[in-house]
């Protein structure tokens, strides 16, 4: 079955501190990859997508996320994060035959100042 | 240009009554998703339309979910004889055409089911 999993369900950064948030995939093809960003009582907010060509992807607010098929994850990274960023990260992959999106069970980033 | 709308925000109910929840997808996307955020179960799909093909329904959790989008845009979610279990954030989201893969999320509908 399909499936994405972040293993981390709560990660503790410094502001200014870099950032790498997990993420792994379990599908019979290379699915589409995206990221997606959750902060209180808000929706989704996608930050950036991979569907093919250059494993290295930008996304807005100056994260990129790398795909690494070797190691079938997709990682999600900030050289220096800010206050700002605290919120729940959500990974999620989807196939060509099937739209609807698999989501990870998200990764809620605290910030300490 | 406007987002993805939902409405209402926040709905309370009674266990037992029905809801409907509502879905103003951005002007222009085909593709229409409903998906559910619970404590317990994480983000799931509920249901998929695009453009005039049959929904796919295998999402819905039991045969209290039903959904329809009429014209090809403004969608509802209806729930009857709700249960505790309900209680989620609704999440409506819609994109370009199946093909694009990039969805776009509306704030969503807390429903809280007493």
């Amino acid at each position: 079955a399909q499936s994405v999993t972040q293993p981390d369900i709560h990660i503790t950064v410094s502001e200014g501190a870099s950032l790498e948030l997990r993420c792994n995939y379990s599908y019979g093809a290379t699915p589409y990859l995206f990221w997606y960003v959750q902060s209180p009582g808000q929706g989704l907010q996608l930050l950036l997508k991979y569907f093919s060509g250059d494993t290295l992807v930008q996304g807005i607010k100056g994260f990129e996320a790398e795909f690494k098929r070797s190691q079938s994850s997709f990682n999600l990274r900030k050289p220096s994060v800010h206050w700002s960023d605290a919120a729940e990260y959500f990974c999620a992959g989807n196939t060509g035959t099937a739209s609807k999106l698999t989501f990870g069970t998200g990764t809620r980033l605290q910030v300490t100042l | 240009g406007a987002g993805v709308s939902q409405s209402p925000s926040n709905k309370v109910t009674e266990k037992g009554k029905d809801v409907e929840l509502r879905c103003d997808p951005i002007s222009g996307h085909t593709a229409l998703y409903w998906y559910r955020q619970s404590l317990g179960q994480g983000l799931e799909f509920l249901i998929y339309f695009q453009g005039n093909s049959a929904p796919d329904k295998s999402g819905l959790p039991s045969d209290r979910f039903s959904a329809e989008r009429t014209g090809g845009s403004v969608s509802t979610l209806t729930i009857q004889r709700t249960q505790q279990e309900d209680s989620a954030v609704y999440l409506c989201a819609s994109s370009l055409f199946q093909s694009s893969y990039e969805q776009y999320f509306g704030p969503g509908t807390r429903l809280t089911v007493t």
